[in-house]
């Protein structure tokens, strides 16, 4: 069956420090597609990032920064130099069966403190 | 703007009182979701629909039904809706199977 671990729960750290947040999957599936989306205290959801099965590379996008590896199931998000405005629920999600299915870890809150 | 529509944002009702909670798009997807969110849980998948009249249960569809009559509208419907439906619901679609999700702004519902 198809699983998506987000460990921590919640985090804390002080502005401009760096934090990885990690998400850990499972699937018998050989194409899939990993996602990461946003939730601020606003509450709206929004997309961050696409991994699909086959491209490994690894992706920097300003501060933020996501490392794919099959050989460990896990795709784990780093914020560089964190801000306040990185304050917000992040959430790992993974697409299977043509995409039809998606399935969302449990969260992680990240609070940032000035 | 392309955007995904819920309605209402807000709902208070009680044990029992069919209700519906309409969500639209205008986008041209033909991919459309419901989620509900709770604490600890995530975003679980109710029901999803890949083009008009062809619709298919998520991981969490007890309690709930669809329709999809027009591409762009997939309502959600609590025929008979009880306090463990309480809950963040989101409506979301998209172009592919496999593209990002648009996330309406999502319903609070408190069913008492």
């Amino acid at each position: 069956a198809q699983k998506v671990t987000q460990a921590q729960t919640e985090i804390s750290v002080v502005e401009k420090e760096d934090v990885t947040l990690d998400c850990v999957y499972e699937t018998r599936d050989t194409t899939y597609y990993l996602f990461w989306y946003k939730q601020p205290p606003s509450g709206e959801l929004v997309f961050l990032i696409r991994r699909n099965s086959f491209d490994e590379q690894n992706e920097i996008s300003g501060r933020y920064s996501w490392n794919f590896q099959k050989s460990t199931s896990s795709f784990n998000f780093t914020i560089t130099a964190s801000q306040v405005v990185d304050s917000a629920v992040y959430f790992c999600a993974l697409n299977w069966d043509g995409g039809f299915k998606t399935i969302f870890g449990a969260g992680t809150r990240l609070f940032v403190k000035a | 703007e392309a955007q995904v529509t819920q309605n209402p944002r807000y709902l208070i009702t009680v044990t029992g009182k069919k209700l519906t909670v309409t969500c639209s798009q205008n986008m041209n997807h033909e991919y459309m979701s419901w989620y509900r969110q709770d604490p600890g849980l995530g975003l679980r998948q109710i029901y999803y629909s890949m083009n008009v009249e062809v619709t298919d249960k998520g991981d969490v569809p007890e309690g709930y039904k669809v329709s999809r009559k027009e591409k762009r509208n997939f309502p959600l419907i609590l025929e008979s809706p009880s306090p463990n439906q309480t809950s963040l619901y989101f409506c979301a679609s998209r172009w592919t199977g496999n593209s990002p999700l648009h996330f309406g702004n999502g319903t609070r519902l408190t069913v008492t």
